[in-house]
């Protein structure tokens, strides 16, 4: 399996514009993570799907953030518009259930700057 | 709420030390994981573990569930390892993890 995949690694945008950021999970996983890394504020947990549903997305910064799980290997989070203050690196992971012990499995990440 | 706190925060050791991470967490959890990145890179799962103890190659992660406490070693370091180890716990009948603040290796040649 190749594993969690997430495109684009490198996102360089001007504030104000929209990113889309995307992710294919793990065949066979149920669950899809999508997280956020600052040197500030570590790894944070934006939110959670389970068979594509949308279980818990209290970790959504604001209005401008939305995530979509269209099928069950496709996920995409959307800022609209960007503001320098999301510079970060965003994170997607999968398991098989989401909890009772199952190992979320991370992408290589992407990369955004907003200028 | 339970807290998960690693130690140290820094390391700096010669090729070849043996290296121990700590973490420590507050409350019972049903488990705990171990992660590496390395600098502008993803992240990796090294051990997934809730008893006892698992190996990997030169690397070996313990958990103590009644002292809420779990180390990572590292055998015969290497610069290859050098990375932050990130443990993040995961409670009984949840999804969330919470991260431990990560320990910077760096192994010297």
């Amino acid at each position: 399996d190749a594993g969690v995949i997430q495109s684009p690694r490198h996102e360089v945008t001007e504030m104000g514009q929209e990113v889309t950021l995307r992710c294919k999970p793990i065949s066979g996983h149920n669950s899809l993570f999508w997280y956020r890394q600052t040197m500030m504020r570590g790894l944070e947990l934006l939110i959670y799907f389970n068979n594509n549903v949308p279980i818990d997305d209290s970790g959504m910064p604001e209005d401008r953030f939305s995530a979509k799980m269209p099928n069950a290997s496709f996920s995409t989070l959307k800022i609209q518009p960007s503001e320098p203050r999301d510079s970060a690196v965003y994170f997607c992971a999968s398991s098989f259930n989401g909890v009772l012990r199952d190992e979320q499995y991370f992408g290589p990440g992407t990369r955004l700057t907003v200028t | 709420k339970n807290e998960v706190e690693q130690s140290p925060q820094n390391l700096t050791a010669q090729e070849g030390e043996f290296i121990t991470i700590n973490c420590s967490y507050s409350v019972g959890i049903s488990a705990l994981h171990w992660l590496q990145q390395h600098p502008g890179g993803g992240i990796v799962s090294l051990f997934m573990l809730s008893s006892g103890k698992k190996k990997h190659g030169r690397l070996i992660a313990t958990i103590n569930i009644q002292e809420k406490h779990s180390s990572l070693h590292i055998t015969a370091s290497h610069p290859r390892d050098s990375a932050v180890y990130i443990c993040a716990s995961l409670g009984s009948g949840t999804y969330k993890y919470i991260f431990g603040t990560g320990t910077r290796l760096k192994v010297l040649a």
